[in-house]
């Protein structure tokens, strides 16, 4: 089975500070991780995804993200926030050996930037 | 077309009627998922349609829910006899195949049932 956590339902960050945003992932083999963020009346859209290789994963607008197969951790981060990130963050996992079809999502993280 | 499309953007109905829910996925993309979101909860697999394989159903919450994919194109999701706790947003998304590729995401339709 697969799961995906994330512990924080919001997190708040002041502009120009490093943000963070965690997630912990269940699966029973090796993983696709994901994150996607949906900003306000709008669709979702992906942000980056790790695959294979170097566990530090870049992606759009300036986020990166760090596989830690040990923590089997998947945290989002950026150095410098801004107002504009704010929105709902989701993390996403899909297990690669069995194929499951299901990129299964955790609850989402808000975050919200404080100008 | 450029994008995931899905229609009606925002549907309310009654209590006991059918809705049937549209998407236009991107051109090309063989595999087609349906989510749904609930208000303060994450996203909830539905359904997956990859190619002409036989779709995985196995997100459907009951036989009231089901779905069909025409031609490797379109798909409407169609909700039977729809009950108060049906309301939510459903999101369709598309991608290419194999399940390394991104998802792109239609805006939703947001269901209201009364």
């Amino acid at each position: 089975a697969q799961s995906v956590a994330q512990p924080e339902d919001q997190v708040n960050v002041a502009e120009g500070n490093p943000l963070t945003v965690k997630c912990t992932y269940s699966v029973s083999g090796n993983p696709y991780l994901f994150w996607y963020v949906q900003y306000p009346n709008r669709g979702l859209q992906f942000l980056l995804k790790y695959i294979t290789g170097d566990n530090l994963v870049k992606g759009s607008y300036g986020f990166e993200a760090e596989f830690n197969k040990s923590q089997t951790s998947f945290h989002l981060k950026k150095p410098s926030a801004l107002v504009s990130d704010s929105a709902l963050y989701f993390c996403a996992v899909r297990d690669r050996i069995t194929g499951a079809n299901n990129l299964f999502f955790g609850t989402g993280t808000r975050l919200t930037v404080i100008p | 077309g450029a994008g995931v499309s899905q229609s009606p953007s925002n549907k309310v109905t009654e209590k006991g009627k059918d809705v049937e829910l549209r998407c236009d996925p991107i051109s090309g993309h063989t595999a087609l998922y349906w989510y749904r979101q609930s208000l303060g909860q994450g996203l909830e697999f539905l359904i997956y349609f990859q190619g002409n394989s036989a779709p995985d159903k196995s997100g459907l919450p009951s036989d009231r829910f089901s779905a069909e994919r025409t031609g490797g194109s379109v798909s409407t999701l169609t909700i039977q006899r729809t009950q108060q706790e049906d309301s939510a947003v459903y999101l369709c998304a598309s991608s290419e195949r194999g399940t390394s590729e991104k998802l792109f995401f239609g805006s939703g339709t947001q269901l209201s049932v009364l």
